[in-house]
């Protein structure tokens, strides 16, 4: 089945730096998907991609859909300590039975003040 | 606007004691519905996934059920519960239109004793 592997697995910065993570699959996906989660709560939708290429901003994160459609970023510019949380990449395949999404692994962020 | 609720909020049960957690989504019609398990706050794992009233799709073998008696009304249940059932239980839903993100409820922490 696909899987979708996410790095960093954690990172630890500074209040104000700006943050990087990706995701990259063996096979292609149709969309793909950012969460982010609180602690003891549900992972709330940022941002979602549907073409190959696209870029898309909220705030101060910026996703991009890989071209190869393969692949996908998360940026966060000038990080504040609410963003401490873990985030979630998803893709999705058109045509998946239950439009299911298959999930990466999770990068835990800490924003130190 | 949607919204989806899960209940209860945090659980804590004897080993072999029955278990039923309830999941409702208000504010749209045939909804898709899921359940997830993720354990340690890390990897979201599909359990059920539901695309109508009375249709489950189970994805893993495991020692619990999901049914779907209504529409937006999704359940998880097991008749005796083990240890390896402790986690967090996410319920989402999502459009029945291809690619439609999914989105989570705010989790059932639950504890085997």
């Amino acid at each position: 089945g696909q899987q979708l592997n996410q790095s960093p697995q954690s990172m630890f910065i500074q209040e104000g730096e700006d943050v990087s993570m990706n995701c990259t699959s063996s096979s292609i996906f149709n969309t793909w998907l950012w969460y982010k989660q609180d602690p003891g709560e549900g992972p709330v939708l940022l941002i979602a991609l549907y073409k190959a290429g696209e870029l898309t901003s909220n705030g101060r994160l910026t996703a991009q859909f890989g071209i190869t459609r393969k692949d996908s970023f998360l940026n966060i510019s000038a990080s504040i300590p609410s963003d401490v949380g873990i985030y979630f990449c998803a893709g999705q395949l058109r045509g998946t039975s239950g439009s299911r999404l298959t999930f990466g692994e999770g990068t835990q962020l800490t924003v130190n003040p | 606007s949607q919204t989806i609720h899960q209940w209860p909020a945090t659980l804590v049960q004897p080993v072999g004691s029955p278990l039923s957690l309830e999941c409702t989504v208000e504010g749209t019609s045939n909804p898709n519905l899921y359940w997830y398990r993720q354990a340690a706050g890390r990897g979201l794992q599909l359990l059920f996934y539901s695309v109508g009233i009375g249709q489950i799709s189970s994805e893993v073998p495991q020692n619990l059920s999901a049914s779907r008696p209504q529409d937006r009304q999704f359940i998880l249940s097991s008749k005796k519960l083990l240890l390896s059932d402790s986690g967090f239980y996410l319920c989402a839903w999502s459009n029945r239109a291809s690619n439609q993100p999914q989105h989570f409820g705010d989790g059932t922490r639950l504890s085997i004793l």
